[in-house]
C-alpha cells in the first residue's frame, strides 16, 4: 500500500521567488517512483519531474527540481524563479517500480498561488 | 496525434440515469488508466489496461462502473444508476511500456460529471 502526504493546502509565494511544495511518502515496495504533476484550472494534469527510489542524485528538470531524502521518506519539489504561469494546483505520487497494474496514488495537493 | 483525448469535457446527467465517457489514448500508448478526482483530493486510480486486457480493479469501482477497451486502442468507462456521490472529474491517462519507466504517463483534461 502507498500513501502521500502533502501538508500545506495553500501558498502565496512573490514572483521570482523559490517556492518549495512538501511531500512526504510511505510504501511497502522496495522499488518505486516519485513523481509531481500540475494541474492547471483547465485540468489537465500535466507531468514536471521523476524520481526512482534508486536514484542517488536529485531529479532536475529546467526549474524544477525533486529534493529526495530517502531516509526521512521526502520528495519535496522546488521551483526555482517562479512565474505566474505556475499557479496551479500541484500533486505529488507514488508507483511501484514499473508501473503497470498499479496506478499512481496521489496526495491531495498543494494549491500554489503566485502574486505579482 | 497531439496526446490524450477525452469525451466529452462536461456531462450534466439526472440521478439514476447511464452514462458513458471515452477516453483516446496517444496511439502508440498500451497501457491505460483511468482516475476518478472529487474536489478537493487528488486523483484515486480506478483501473488499468495493458492493450485489451483489464489487469487491475480499484475497490472504488463498484459493480455500476464497467471499462472496456476493445482492440486496445480507445477506452470506455460506463457508469450505470448514477448517483450523486459519482459527482466528479474523471482522468484517463496512457503510457507506453516499450520506453523507460518513469516518462511520464500522459492525461487526457478529463470529463467533468455533474449529478442532478
Amino acid at each position: 500500500a502507498q500513501k502521500i502526504t502533502q501538508t500545506q493546502p495553500g501558498m502565496f509565494v512573490q514572483e521570482k521567488e523559490a517556492v518549495t511544495l512538501d511531500c512526504t511518502y510511505d510504501t511497502s515496495d522496495q522499488s518505486y517512483g516519485l513523481f509531481w504533476y500540475k494541474q492547471p484550472s483547465s485540468g489537465e494534469m500535466i507531468f514536471l519531474i521523476y524520481q526512482g527510489s534508486y536514484d542517488e542524485q536529485n531529479a532536475t528538470e529546467g526549474r524544477y527540481s525533486l529534493n529526495f531524502q530517502k531516509a526521512r521518506k521526502s520528495a519535496n519539489l522546488v521551483i526555482s524563479a517562479s512565474q505566474l504561469g505556475d499557479s496551479a494546483m500541484y500533486f505529488c505520487a507514488v508507483q511501484p517500480m514499473g508501473g503497470g497494474a498499479d496506478g499512481l496514488t496521489f496526495g491531495k495537493g498543494t494549491h500554489l498561488i503566485i502574486q505579482p | 496525434d497531439t496526446g490524450v483525448s477525452q469525451n466529452p469535457r462536461h456531462k450534466i446527467t439526472k440521478r439514476g440515469q447511464n452514462v458513458t465517457f471515452r477516453c483516446d489514448p496517444i496511439s502508440e500508448h498500451n497501457r491505460l488508466y483511468w482516475y476518478r478526482q472529487t474536489l478537493g483530493q487528488g486523483p484515486e486510480f480506478l483501473t488499468y489496461f495493458q492493450n485489451e486486457a483489464q489487469l487491475e480493479k480499484s475497490r472504488l469501482l463498484s459493480d455500476r462502473f464497467s471499462a472496456e477497451r476493445p482492440k486496445g486502442s480507445f477506452s470506455t468507462l460506463e457508469i450505470q444508476r448514477t448517483e450523486q456521490g459519482d459527482s466528479a472529474m474523471y482522468l484517463c491517462a496512457s503510457s507506453s511500456s516499450a520506453v523507460p519507466w518513469g516518462t511520464e504517463a500522459f492525461f487526457g483534461q478529463g470529463t467533468r460529471l455533474t449529478v442532478v
